[in-house]
């Protein structure tokens, strides 16, 4: 059973560019969370999906940040007209649609950096 | 939300156990206790969860006392391999966003 998966692993763009990561969920998860971790520091959540829903988008910039997890395909986090301060590395995490506590399975990260 | 509180830094040898502390005083009825581990470069990997007592795996255990205001997760004989962040994260099993706080960095050295 394959992991989360997550394309890029490396992002390079110049500000003012969009930014698309992508994020494949294990098989037969159907919940989809987003963070981003700064250098040295803690991983921040950032947005909440089910299969076409955003369910808690609460610690994703209201401004230029968007996220989707279609019924086919991946779950896509897209940042438009980058800058600087968007450098991160960016984690995705899926979990069970019925599971019995609160365990999340990450991927590989995409680290993204804006020059 | 429960806010956690563990030593940012510790120093180990290969071969010894290891106990990382992790407070968490305004833990609630419903929240789970839950460690990660994050290496360099890599997503965070669960390692344990518990609720009360005493909790084991074939990687670590998890110790927590009858009041639930603090847990210790439990490597035994570290090996280099195990030099990495550890995560304490507590929260509502119903709670999707996890919490990471800046986790304590082990240092195992030869």
């Amino acid at each position: 059973n394959a992991g989360v998966m997550q394309n890029p692993r490396h992002l390079v763009r110049r500000r003012g560019q969009e930014a698309r990561l992508r994020c494949s969920p294990m098989k037969g998860h159907s919940h989809v969370y987003w963070y981003r971790q700064l250098p040295e520091e803690g991983l921040k959540f950032m947005v909440y999906l089910q299969k076409e829903n955003i369910i808690d988008e609460s610690g994703m910039p209201k401004e230029r940040f968007s996220a989707e997890f279609p019924k086919e395909g991946p779950s896509i986090l897209r940042i438009q007209q980058v800058v600087r301060g968007d450098s991160a590395a960016y984690f995705c995490a899926s979990s069970p649609s019925r599971p019995s506590t609160d365990t999340q399975y990450f991927g590989p990260g995409t680290r993204l950096t804006v020059l | 939300l429960a806010k956690t509180t563990q030593p940012i830094s510790m120093d180990s040898y290969e071969g010894q156990e290891v106990n990382i502390t992790c407070s968490h005083n305004n833990i609630a009825t419903n929240d789970y206790i839950t460690w990660y581990q994050q290496f360099p470069s890599q997503g965070p990997r669960f390692i344990i969860q518990g609720y009360k007592t005493k909790v084991t795996n074939e990687v670590a255990s998890l110790f927590i006392p009858a009041d639930r205001k603090s847990s210790t997760l439990s490597l035994p004989r570290v090996s280099l391999s195990d030099t990495a962040v550890y995560y304490c994260l507590v929260g509502d099993t119903g709670r999707r966003a996890l919490t990471f706080g800046s986790g304590t960095r082990l240092q195992v050295q030869p």
